[in-house]
Protein backbone atom coordinates (compact mmCIF):
# COMPACT_ATOMS: atom_id res chain seq x y z
CA UNK A 1 0.00 0.00 0.00
CA UNK A 2 1.16 3.68 -1.06
CA UNK A 3 2.53 5.23 2.33
CA UNK A 4 3.49 8.93 2.88
CA UNK A 5 6.19 10.38 1.07
CA UNK A 6 8.91 12.47 2.13
CA UNK A 7 11.46 14.05 0.56
CA UNK A 8 14.50 14.76 0.61
CA UNK A 9 15.69 11.80 3.19
CA UNK A 10 19.17 13.49 4.38
CA UNK A 11 19.69 17.44 3.49
CA UNK A 12 22.77 19.03 4.95
CA UNK A 13 22.43 22.83 5.22
CA UNK A 14 24.49 25.98 6.38
CA UNK A 15 23.47 28.47 8.57
CA UNK A 16 21.39 31.11 7.40
CA UNK A 17 20.36 29.17 4.63
CA UNK A 18 17.15 28.07 3.19
CA UNK A 19 15.82 24.59 3.23
CA UNK A 20 12.03 22.79 1.88
CA UNK A 21 11.09 19.92 2.50
CA UNK A 22 8.28 18.17 1.02
CA UNK A 23 5.59 15.79 1.60
CA UNK A 24 2.96 13.67 -0.67
CA UNK A 25 0.50 12.13 1.58
CA UNK A 26 -1.46 8.95 1.32
CA UNK A 27 -4.20 8.82 -1.81
CA UNK A 28 -7.15 10.51 -0.65
CA UNK A 29 -5.74 11.68 2.49
CA UNK A 30 -6.40 15.60 3.05
CA UNK A 31 -5.07 16.50 6.09
CA UNK A 32 -1.01 16.75 6.77
CA UNK A 33 0.84 17.53 9.85
CA UNK A 34 4.15 18.23 10.05
CA UNK A 35 6.64 17.29 13.32
CA UNK A 36 9.71 18.39 14.55
CA UNK A 37 11.62 15.36 16.54
CA UNK A 38 14.92 16.98 18.18
CA UNK A 39 17.63 14.57 18.87
CA UNK A 40 16.34 12.33 21.67
CA UNK A 41 12.93 14.30 22.02
CA UNK A 42 9.41 13.60 21.11
CA UNK A 43 8.09 14.47 17.97
CA UNK A 44 6.67 18.38 18.29
CA UNK A 45 3.86 19.48 16.31
CA UNK A 46 4.37 22.08 13.86
CA UNK A 47 1.58 23.10 11.92
CA UNK A 48 -1.05 21.16 9.93
CA UNK A 49 -3.26 21.78 7.21
CA UNK A 50 -6.82 20.32 6.06
CA UNK A 51 -8.06 20.61 2.73
CA UNK A 52 -5.47 23.31 1.56
CA UNK A 53 -5.77 25.64 4.59
CA UNK A 54 -3.84 25.70 7.64
CA UNK A 55 -5.84 23.78 10.22
CA UNK A 56 -3.55 24.46 13.21
CA UNK A 57 -0.37 25.94 14.47
CA UNK A 58 2.15 24.40 16.95
CA UNK A 59 5.92 25.48 18.06
CA UNK A 60 6.58 26.32 14.66
CA UNK A 61 9.07 29.63 14.41
CA UNK A 62 8.23 32.56 12.40
CA UNK A 63 11.32 31.59 10.37
CA UNK A 64 9.33 28.66 8.89
CA UNK A 65 6.40 28.60 6.63
CA UNK A 66 4.64 25.91 4.70
CA UNK A 67 1.29 25.13 2.48
CA UNK A 68 -0.81 22.80 1.43
CA UNK A 69 -1.19 22.36 -2.30
CA UNK A 70 -4.06 21.25 -4.66
CA UNK A 71 -2.67 17.76 -4.63
CA UNK A 72 -2.87 17.79 -1.12
CA UNK A 73 1.17 17.81 -1.06
CA UNK A 74 2.61 20.11 1.48
CA UNK A 75 6.12 21.74 1.47
CA UNK A 76 7.65 22.92 4.93
CA UNK A 77 10.20 25.94 4.04
CA UNK A 78 12.44 26.54 6.33
CA UNK A 79 14.56 30.11 6.50
CA UNK A 80 17.64 31.29 7.92
CA UNK A 81 18.46 27.90 9.28
CA UNK A 82 20.10 27.55 12.50
CA UNK A 83 21.98 25.15 14.31
CA UNK A 84 19.21 23.92 16.43
CA UNK A 85 16.96 23.60 13.48
CA UNK A 86 18.69 20.00 13.25
CA UNK A 87 16.25 17.18 13.69
CA UNK A 88 14.28 14.78 11.86
CA UNK A 89 11.14 16.38 10.28
CA UNK A 90 8.38 14.00 10.21
CA UNK A 91 5.01 14.88 8.11
CA UNK A 92 2.07 12.52 8.40
CA UNK A 93 -1.38 11.98 6.88
CA UNK A 94 -4.67 11.42 7.83
CA UNK A 95 -8.17 11.99 6.51
CA UNK A 96 -9.63 14.70 8.41
CA UNK A 97 -12.84 14.18 7.92
CA UNK A 98 -13.09 11.02 9.23
CA UNK A 99 -13.55 10.87 12.88
CA UNK A 100 -11.14 7.54 13.74
CA UNK A 101 -8.25 8.12 10.85
CA UNK A 102 -5.44 7.83 12.09
CA UNK A 103 -1.91 9.52 11.39
CA UNK A 104 0.43 7.65 9.35
CA UNK A 105 3.93 8.65 9.20
CA UNK A 106 6.74 9.29 6.55
CA UNK A 107 10.45 8.35 7.18
CA UNK A 108 11.30 11.46 7.82
CA UNK A 109 13.85 13.98 6.53
CA UNK A 110 16.84 14.22 8.27
CA UNK A 111 18.15 17.83 8.68
CA UNK A 112 21.73 19.09 9.76
CA UNK A 113 22.43 22.87 9.92
CA UNK A 114 26.22 22.92 10.35
CA UNK B 1 -5.44 21.56 26.30
CA UNK B 2 -4.20 17.58 26.00
CA UNK B 3 -0.98 15.98 27.43
CA UNK B 4 0.34 13.20 27.42
CA UNK B 5 2.65 11.64 30.49
CA UNK B 6 4.98 8.17 29.87
CA UNK B 7 6.83 8.33 33.32
CA UNK B 8 9.31 5.33 32.33
CA UNK B 9 12.05 7.16 30.13
CA UNK B 10 14.26 4.41 30.13
CA UNK B 11 13.28 0.93 30.62
CA UNK B 12 15.56 -2.50 30.20
CA UNK B 13 14.47 -6.13 30.47
CA UNK B 14 15.71 -9.21 29.79
CA UNK B 15 14.27 -11.44 26.63
CA UNK B 16 11.04 -13.42 27.72
CA UNK B 17 10.73 -10.43 30.59
CA UNK B 18 6.94 -8.65 30.53
CA UNK B 19 6.61 -5.26 29.24
CA UNK B 20 4.20 -2.65 30.87
CA UNK B 21 4.84 1.33 30.06
CA UNK B 22 2.82 3.69 31.35
CA UNK B 23 1.08 6.49 29.59
CA UNK B 24 -1.58 8.88 31.47
CA UNK B 25 -3.13 11.96 29.58
CA UNK B 26 -5.04 14.63 30.36
CA UNK B 27 -7.81 15.82 28.49
CA UNK B 28 -11.64 16.42 29.45
CA UNK B 29 -13.03 15.83 26.24
CA UNK B 30 -13.33 12.89 23.58
CA UNK B 31 -9.85 10.95 23.23
CA UNK B 32 -8.27 8.57 21.11
CA UNK B 33 -5.40 6.62 22.39
CA UNK B 34 -2.28 5.24 20.15
CA UNK B 35 1.26 4.30 20.85
CA UNK B 36 3.46 4.18 18.06
CA UNK B 37 7.28 2.67 18.12
CA UNK B 38 10.48 3.62 16.81
CA UNK B 39 13.01 1.35 16.14
CA UNK B 40 16.55 2.54 15.83
CA UNK B 41 17.12 4.85 12.93
CA UNK B 42 13.63 4.38 10.84
CA UNK B 43 10.12 6.13 11.36
CA UNK B 44 6.96 6.41 13.42
CA UNK B 45 4.91 3.23 13.30
CA UNK B 46 1.46 2.42 14.96
CA UNK B 47 1.29 -0.14 16.88
CA UNK B 48 -2.14 -0.01 18.01
CA UNK B 49 -5.24 2.31 18.55
CA UNK B 50 -8.43 3.07 21.08
CA UNK B 51 -11.13 4.61 19.77
CA UNK B 52 -14.27 3.05 21.46
CA UNK B 53 -15.50 -0.18 22.85
CA UNK B 54 -13.45 -2.75 24.26
CA UNK B 55 -11.22 -0.92 26.33
CA UNK B 56 -8.31 -3.80 26.08
CA UNK B 57 -7.02 -3.11 22.44
CA UNK B 58 -4.58 -5.95 20.98
CA UNK B 59 -2.03 -4.26 18.22
CA UNK B 60 0.63 -5.74 16.01
CA UNK B 61 3.75 -8.20 17.63
CA UNK B 62 1.93 -9.22 20.69
CA UNK B 63 1.17 -5.44 22.42
CA UNK B 64 -2.09 -4.69 23.62
CA UNK B 65 -3.37 -1.64 25.88
CA UNK B 66 -5.67 -1.08 28.71
CA UNK B 67 -7.73 1.83 28.46
CA UNK B 68 -9.29 2.83 31.85
CA UNK B 69 -11.05 5.82 31.75
CA UNK B 70 -11.06 6.76 35.21
CA UNK B 71 -7.34 6.59 35.68
CA UNK B 72 -6.75 8.53 32.26
CA UNK B 73 -4.34 5.78 31.47
CA UNK B 74 -3.75 3.63 28.34
CA UNK B 75 -0.83 1.64 29.10
CA UNK B 76 1.07 -0.74 26.92
CA UNK B 77 1.51 -4.37 27.75
CA UNK B 78 3.86 -7.01 26.47
CA UNK B 79 3.87 -11.12 28.08
CA UNK B 80 7.43 -11.42 26.85
CA UNK B 81 9.59 -9.06 25.27
CA UNK B 82 12.46 -10.78 22.34
CA UNK B 83 15.49 -8.47 21.48
CA UNK B 84 13.79 -7.16 18.62
CA UNK B 85 11.49 -5.21 20.49
CA UNK B 86 14.56 -2.52 21.75
CA UNK B 87 13.11 0.54 20.28
CA UNK B 88 11.31 4.15 21.36
CA UNK B 89 7.92 3.98 22.57
CA UNK B 90 5.66 6.41 22.19
CA UNK B 91 1.87 7.19 23.58
CA UNK B 92 -0.24 9.77 21.41
CA UNK B 93 -3.50 11.60 22.69
CA UNK B 94 -5.91 12.75 19.79
CA UNK B 95 -8.05 14.97 20.95
CA UNK B 96 -11.73 16.35 18.31
CA UNK B 97 -12.31 19.66 17.98
CA UNK B 98 -15.89 20.15 17.93
CA UNK B 99 -15.65 23.06 15.47
CA UNK B 100 -13.49 22.14 12.87
CA UNK B 101 -13.24 18.43 13.20
CA UNK B 102 -9.82 18.75 12.82
CA UNK B 103 -7.80 16.17 14.84
CA UNK B 104 -4.61 17.01 16.70
CA UNK B 105 -1.79 14.55 17.78
CA UNK B 106 -0.09 14.86 21.21
CA UNK B 107 2.93 12.42 21.78
CA UNK B 108 4.30 11.68 25.53
CA UNK B 109 8.17 11.99 25.70
CA UNK B 110 8.56 8.34 24.36
CA UNK B 111 9.66 5.52 26.40
CA UNK B 112 13.37 4.38 25.26
CA UNK B 113 13.09 0.37 25.61
CA UNK B 114 16.24 -2.14 25.82
CA UNK B 115 15.99 -5.70 25.65
CA UNK B 116 19.18 -7.47 25.86
CA UNK B 117 19.18 -11.53 24.94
Amino acid sequence: AAGVIQSPRHLIKEKRETATLKCYPIPRHDTVYWYQQGPGQDPQFLISFYEKMQSDKGSIPDRFSAQQFSDYHSELNMSSLELGDSALYFCASSLGGARNSPLHFGNGTRLTVT
Amino acid sequence: AQSVSQHNHHVILSEAASLELGCNYSYGGTVNLFWYVQYPGQHLQLLLKYFSGDPLVKGIKGFEAEFIKSKFSFNLRKPSVQWSDTAEYFCAVNARRKNTGFQKLVFGTGTRLLVSP
